[in-house]
């Protein structure tokens, strides 16, 4: 069984551009959420995708959005980067949206932002 | 407002001694409780959790929590400390409405760094 995937590992861009993180969620697992974690702090939620559908956004301005693909691998894109957006993008798949089932996260994508 | 709160950013133990890592919460119905580990480099690992039912959670590799409501804590426990569990652990809450209903948001604490001397 394959775990979470996340692809780049690394990225580096600059102020402005634009970026899109990928993440293969694991088999059998129909929902993706989408976490930012800032050095030496906690995972922040962006989003939820479940089946393809926005299921729950946090509290990110819209120049982060997402996709979740019919076989359930999701992108998290981020448009006009700016430096705070410098962190590790998680992301994490689950067998549905419910809180009782575990949320397997993948090593995370680190961008830096200059 | 809803918060999570880890009170210590960094603790060090000796290699065989017990742990204790402090989480408490402030939500109006008793959220869905865990606690995660993080070793550099590497994604979060779910160590255990809590629903309902006994406020003594067992989970992996040896770390038991357990569930006080009337501190509004969710404190992680581990009698014997290997110099492998140094890592960075979370705290985390998905929080309910007054039914119980949750939607899978985790908010997460700022974290503890445990170190473990030899």
């Amino acid at each position: 069984e394959t775990g979470v995937t996340q692809s780049p590992t690394h990225l580096i861009k600059t102020r402005g551009q634009q970026v899109t993180l990928r993440c293969s969620s694991q088999s059998g697992h129909n929902t993706v959420s989408w976490y930012q974690q800032a050095l030496g702090q906690g995972p922040q939620f962006i989003f939820q995708y479940y089946r393809e559908e926005e299921n729950g956004r946090g509290n990110f301005p819209p120049r982060f959005s997402g996709l979740q693909f019919p076989n359930y691998s999701s992108e998290l894109n981020v448009n006009a980067l700016e430096l705070d957006d410098s962190a590790l993008y998680l992301c994490a798949s689950s067998f549905d949206w419910q809180p009782y089932n575990e949320q397997f996260f993948g090593p995370g994508t680190r961008l830096t932002v200059l | 407002a809803q918060s999570v709160t880890q009170p210590d950013i960094h603790i060090t133990v000796s290699e065989g001694a017990s742990l204790e890592l402090r989480c408490n919460y402030s939500y109006g119905a008793t959220p869905y409780l865990f606690w995660y580990v993080q070793s550099p480099g590497q994604g979060l690992q779910l160590l255990l959790k809590y629903f309902s039912g006994d406020t003594l959670v067992q989970g992996i590799k040896g770390f038991e929590a357990e569930f006080k409501r009337s501190q509004s804590s969710f404190n992680l426990r581990k009698p014997s400390v290997h110099w492998s569990d140094a890592a960075e652990y979370f705290c985390a809450v998905a929080p309910t409405n007054a039914g119980g209903t949750s939607y899978g948001k985790l908010t997460f604490g700022q974290g503890t760094i445990l170190t473990v001397h030899p």
